[in-house]
């Protein structure tokens, strides 16, 4: 079965600090797609950033980076500089072949003024 | 701004009637919607696949006969939780299926809550 799972269910932060969420996942598969998606109070789903299973490089957006370990299916996301609009419920999710997306449990993130 | 809308934001219905909910691309010809159900501090589980013009195809689990999907244009989807009970009450996300491989483009979401 493909599960993605996140430890950590609830996180905080001081305001300016790094944070790193870590999700791991399970899956035979060899190329695949993982994102971490974002969902403020309003609920409204937003991408935070993707990663292809195939490029080794870790992809990066802005604040936003991740450490992609293939080999220990690991997909931790760092937050930088860590802002009180970043406040949010954050899922980690892949998908594979039927464009099925699985997600993750979730964390939920709290940045502290 | 949102490319996909939800109609109506949050409903609250008796036990035993029929809610239908909307999704709406905005601004793409979706021949592929998803629905997806939250429950409260719990993860998006997917639902099921809304196809333009045909069946849609549901997760292991979804009765179908209560969850009717029905995806008659390239641009609306439409959920109806039919014979609702208290425990259908969870928010309802569709989404597009415009380009899976970089994104998926969410709806709002509509709030059920059955009495």
């Amino acid at each position: 079965a493909q599960t993605v799972t996140q430890s950590q269910p609830e996180m905080s932060v001081q305001e300016a600090e790094t944070v790193t969420l870590s999700c791991t996942y399970d899956t035979s598969e060899s190329n695949y797609y993982l994102f971490w998606y974002k969902q403020p109070p309003s609920r409204q789903m937003i991408l935070v950033i993707r990663q292809e299973a195939y490029k080794q490089q870790n992809a990066t957006e802005n604040r936003f980076s991740v450490n992609f370990q293939k080999a220990a299916k690991s997909f931790s996301l760092k937050i930088s500089d860590s802002q009180l609009g970043d406040t949010a419920m954050y899922f980690c999710a892949f998908m594979v072949g039927t464009y099925k997306y699985i997600f993750g449990t979730g964390t939920r993130l709290k940045v502290l003024a | 701004g949102a490319v996909v809308s939800q109609h109506p934001s949050w409903v609250i219905c008796k036990s035993g009637t029929s809610v239908k909910i909307e999704c709406r691309s905005l601004d793409f010809q979706a021949t592929t919607m998803f629905w997806y159900r939250q429950f409260p501090k719990q993860s998006l589980m997917l639902m099921a696949t809304s196809n333009e013009g045909s069946k849609a195809t549901y997760e292991q689990g979804v009765e179908k006969d209560k969850f009717l999907i029905n995806h008659a244009s390239l641009t609306l989807s439409t959920l109806t939780v039919t014979s609702a009970h208290p425990e259908d009450s969870s928010f309802y996300i569709c989404s597009d299926g415009r380009d899976l491989y970089n994104e998926q483009f969410f709806g709002p979401g509509t709030r059920l809550t059955v009495l």
